[in-house]
């Protein structure tokens, strides 16, 4: 049961690359979650799956896309990088409300020069 | 909506010294209350929660945390810090119902224990 599990670890990029961000949980899961962390300003969430099929916006959206590719798998895509999105990026999922807790994968550094 | 305020950026403390981590909230709505570490590193892991029940909440390894729902806190405290709890803390809520389950986060509080 590796849990929360995140593709690559370590990323640089020069501005207008796209690349895509991989997130998989082996939990059965029903929520996932993709976060941005920048010094001084907390976590930030981007986007979210409440289930299966249903993709939402959350507070930071803008130059990212994402894809509920099934039950396990949640993607971040940038189409065209920007500096100011140099960040650590996390993934997280939740089962239910009924435990509240979300679990959150080991991050992806992300440099965009 | 909701937002989350922690009070301190930094708090540096010796080694066996109490310590306490401050967050306040404001919402409209009832709230579920948490505080996640980060150590070096790391992901975030959840530290403990408030859900309902007894406002004070207690964690595995001496952490403890007591929702005051007139003073919209939920302060974190431990009576003696050892050198292993350096890390970054935060503390985070989620309404109460509601379709989707999202949490807002504060901005952290970095926890330096020197020996």
């Amino acid at each position: 049961n590796a849990g929360v599990t995140q593709t690559p670890k370590f990323q640089v990029l020069k501005t207008g690359q796209s690349m895509t961000l991989q997130c998989a949980q082996d939990m059965n899961h029903n929520s996932m979650y993709w976060y941005r962390q920048d010094p001084g300003m907390g976590l930030r969430l981007i986007y979210y799956s409440a289930s299966e099929g249903t993709t939402d916006k959350g507070e930071v959206p803008n130059g990212y896309n994402v894809s509920r590719l099934n039950k396990r798998e949640f993607s971040l895509r940038l189409e065209s990088a920007a500096p100011s999105q140099t960040s650590v990026y996390f993934c997280a999922s939740l089962l239910t409300r009924v435990t509240d807790t979300q679990y959150f994968g080991p991050g992806t550094r992300l440099t965009v020069l | 909506a909701q937002s989350v305020t922690q009070l301190d950026s930094q708090v540096p403390v010796f080694e066996e010294a109490p310590v306490e981590l401050r967050c306040n909230y404001s919402s409209s709505v009832s709230v579920y209350l948490f505080w996640y570490v980060q150590y070096p590193n790391q992901g975030l892991q959840l530290l403990l929660k408030y859900l309902s029940g007894s406002t004070l909440v207690e964690s595995i390894n001496g952490f403890e945390a007591e929702f005051n729902k007139s003073q919209t806190s939920f302060h974190l405290r431990k009576p003696s810090v050892h050198i292993s709890d350096t890390a970054e803390y935060f503390c985070a809520v989620s309404r109460v119902g509601g379709s989707n389950y999202k949490l807002t986060f504060g901005k952290g509080t970095l926890l330096t224990v020197n020996p």
